[in-house]
This record gives structure tokens, C-alpha cells and sequence, in this order.
């Protein structure tokens, strides 16, 4: 069975800190693939990065930033300088190789001006 | 449109009633996911489609949940005998191409049963 932690339930930062939303997957497959959705006050989830399990190199995409390591069986997320239009509900989300998806209970963010 | 779309965007029904919640996916995905979301969760798998067929239904509660997409394009999942424990928002995705491919979200039916 999978499963995905996320450990923080809220986090809480001032505009312009660095924050960093942690994700710890379970999955017995070898083939996977690891996201990141957002979903703002108005309830739409909206993608935001993702990673096969192929892949460790870490990226960076603008102010978004993602840290994949299998040997801990993480894929946490960085977004630098936050801004208050970056506070919603992160979901960490696993997609197993036939499709089913997988997703954690989410972290709260608030960011404050 | 061009996103995904979901109606109605609010259900409220009794307790021990049937409804149906449709979903219209992004043209030309052939997969279409469906989901149940509770009050500060997670997004809670329900079934998912490629195609016509269900390629997992694992999710699905129960025999009072089931789901249908006969065309391979808009799905409706039918929730027969309601109960209180149902309440929750339901979301549908729907993907283009492989499972390495984003999820596009619909806004949700809200589904209250009293």
C-alpha cells in the first residue's frame, strides 16, 4: 500500500522568508512519480512540480525549489522569498506506475505581510 | 470551457437518497480520476478511468458508490442510499498522455447530506 506524510499541519512564515514543506512517501513500486499541488482559498488544486522516481537531480523553477532523495524517501518542496499570494494548502501527491494516486493530508501555509 | 468542470457545484440531499455528481474532463484526456475530499484532508482516491473502463476502483467505499464513463469522456459518480458520513467535497481530475502527467483539477461538488 502507499502512503504520503506530510508532518506539518501549518506552517506559518512573514513575507520574503524561505520555507520549506516537507513529504515522506511510502510505496513498494520502483516506478513513480511525485508531485506537488497548491490549492488556494477558492478550492482549485493547480499543479505545481513533479519528479519520476528516476530522477533525483533537484531543480529549481523560478521561486520553487524541490529536493528528491529515494535513499530517505523524500520529495520536499522550497518556495524562497514567499509572498502572501503563495498562503493555501500544499498537497504532496504520489502516482503509482498503473496511475492510482496517493495523496498526503496536506500543509497548511500563511503567509503574513 | 477549457478546464475540467464539475455539476453541480453544491448538492444538498437527505439522508438515504440517491444523486449523481457529473464530470466533464479537459477534451482528449483519457484519464479521469475521481476523488473525496473531507474537511482539512487530503484529496482521498475513489476510482479512475482510462477510457471507458475503470482501471482501479479500489477507493470505492462501498457497493452504495459506483461510477460510470460510457463514452470514455464525461463520467458521473452515482451515490445510491446517502448517508451523513458522505458529506464532503468531491473532486474530479482528469490527465492527457502518462501517469508521469499533471492531474487538471474541477472546482468540486460540495455534497451535503442531512
Amino acid at each position: 500500500a502507499q502512503k504520503v506524510t506530510q508532518a506539518q499541519t501549518e506552517i506559518s512564515v512573514v513575507e520574503k522568508e524561505d520555507v520549506t514543506l516537507d513529504c515522506v512517501y511510502e510505496t513498494r513500486d520502483t516506478t513513480y512519480y511525485l508531485f506537488w499541488y497548491k490549492q488556494p482559498p477558492s478550492g482549485e488544486l493547480v499543479f505545481l512540480i513533479r519528479r519520476n522516481s528516476f530522477d533525483e537531480q533537484n531543480e529549481i523553477s523560478g521561486r520553487y525549489s524541490w529536493n528528491f532523495q529515494k535513499s530517505t524517501s523524500s520529495f520536499n518542496f522550497t518556495i524562497t522569498a514567499s509572498q502572501v499570494v503563495d498562503s493555501a494548502v500544499y498537497f504532496c501527491a504520489l502516482i503509482d506506475s498503473a496511475g492510482k494516486s496517493t495523496f498526503g493530508d496536506g500543509t497548511t501555509l500563511t503567509v503574513k505581510p | 470551457g477549457a478546464g475540467v468542470s464539475q455539476t453541480p457545484s453544491n448538492k444538498v440531499t437527505e439522508k438515504g437518497k440517491y444523486v449523481e455528481l457529473r464530470c466533464d474532463p479537459i477534451s482528449g484526456h483519457t484519464a479521469l480520476y475521481w476523488y473525496r475530499q473531507s474537511l482539512g484532508q487530503g484529496p482521498e482516491f475513489l476510482i479512475y478511468f482510462q477510457g471507458t473502463g475503470a482501471a482501479d476502483d479500489s477507493g470505492l467505499p462501498n457497493d452504495r458508490f459506483f461510477a460510470v464513463r460510457p463514452e470514455g469522456s464525461v463520467s458521473t459518480l452515482k451515490i445510491q442510499r446517502t448517508e451523513r458520513g458522505d458529506s464532503a467535497v468531491y473532486l474530479c481530475a482528469s490527465r492527457g498522455g502518462s501517469s508521469y502527467n499533471e492531474q487538471f483539477f474541477g472546482p468540486g461538488t460540495r455534497l451535503t447530506v442531512l
